[in-house]
């Protein structure tokens, strides 16, 4: 079956350090890849996407993703976290084949001052 | 540019009570995404438009769930009878067409359903 794991629900991290939010994905041929962050009560906002090219994404805010094709992964990173960073992020995966779109269950970020 | 708008933005009726969620997409945009957010999940999708056609509606609980997009602009999501498992966040996304392009989403409706 063709899907998208989160496989953490909660990461914590010190304001100032790294930040990884991991994504990994089941999906048959060359998907295309995105990340949404959602704040509370709000809709979700896009952050960056991979469809070709370099490995390394940049999107808003200061995220970057790197997609590896051969771990089936595209993790979400930012070298410094700000406490204003803390949201919900979900890792979505588009099946080019059949045109589906598969998003993850979501990881809840905390940064912490 | 204005985003993806919806309305209302909650909703609290009582089971077996009619409902109807209404989107206008970002302008110019042909492809419109309904989804269903449940606390702690990530959206799934019920039903895809391309321009006024609904071209992926398997997820779509075609029992008391319908949904239009007459003049391929705006679209109405409707459930009747609601139920009580039917309380979600109701989100509303568009783009400019399907394949390689970001789906901006709207801010969603929240459903309690009593």
């Amino acid at each position: 079956a063709q899907s998208v794991a989160q496989p953490e629900d909660q990461v914590n991290v010190a304001e100032g350090n790294p930040l990884t939010v991991k994504c990994t994905y089941s999906v048959s041929g060359n998907p295309y890849l995105f990340w949404y962050v959602q704040y509370p009560n709000r809709g979700l906002q896009f952050l960056l996407k991979y469809i070709t090219g370099d490995n390394l994404v940049k999107g808003s805010y200061g995220f970057e993703a790197e997609f590896n094709k051969s771990q089936t992964s595209f993790h979400l990173k930012k070298p410094s976290a700000l406490v204003s960073d803390s949201a919900l992020y979900f890792c979505a995966v588009r099946d080019k084949t059949g045109n589906q779109f598969y998003f993850g269950t979501g990881t809840s970020l905390t940064v912490i001052p | 540019e204005a985003g993806v708008v919806q309305s209302p933005r909650y909703k609290i009726i009582e089971k077996k009570q009619p409902v109807a969620f209404w989107c206008n997409p970002i302008s110019g945009h042909n492809t419109l995404y309904w989804y269903l957010q449940n606390l702690g999940q990530g959206p799934e999708l019920l039903i895809r438009y391309e321009n006024e056609e609904a071209v992926d509606d398997s997820q779509l609980p075609k029992d008391r769930f319908s949904a239009e997009r007459l003049k391929g602009v705006d679209s109405t999501l409707k459930i009747q009878p609601a139920e009580l498992g039917d309380s979600a966040v109701y989100l509303c996304a568009s783009s400019l067409t399907t394949s390689t392009d970001t789906q901006y989403f709207g801010p969603g409706t929240r459903l309690t359903v009593l």
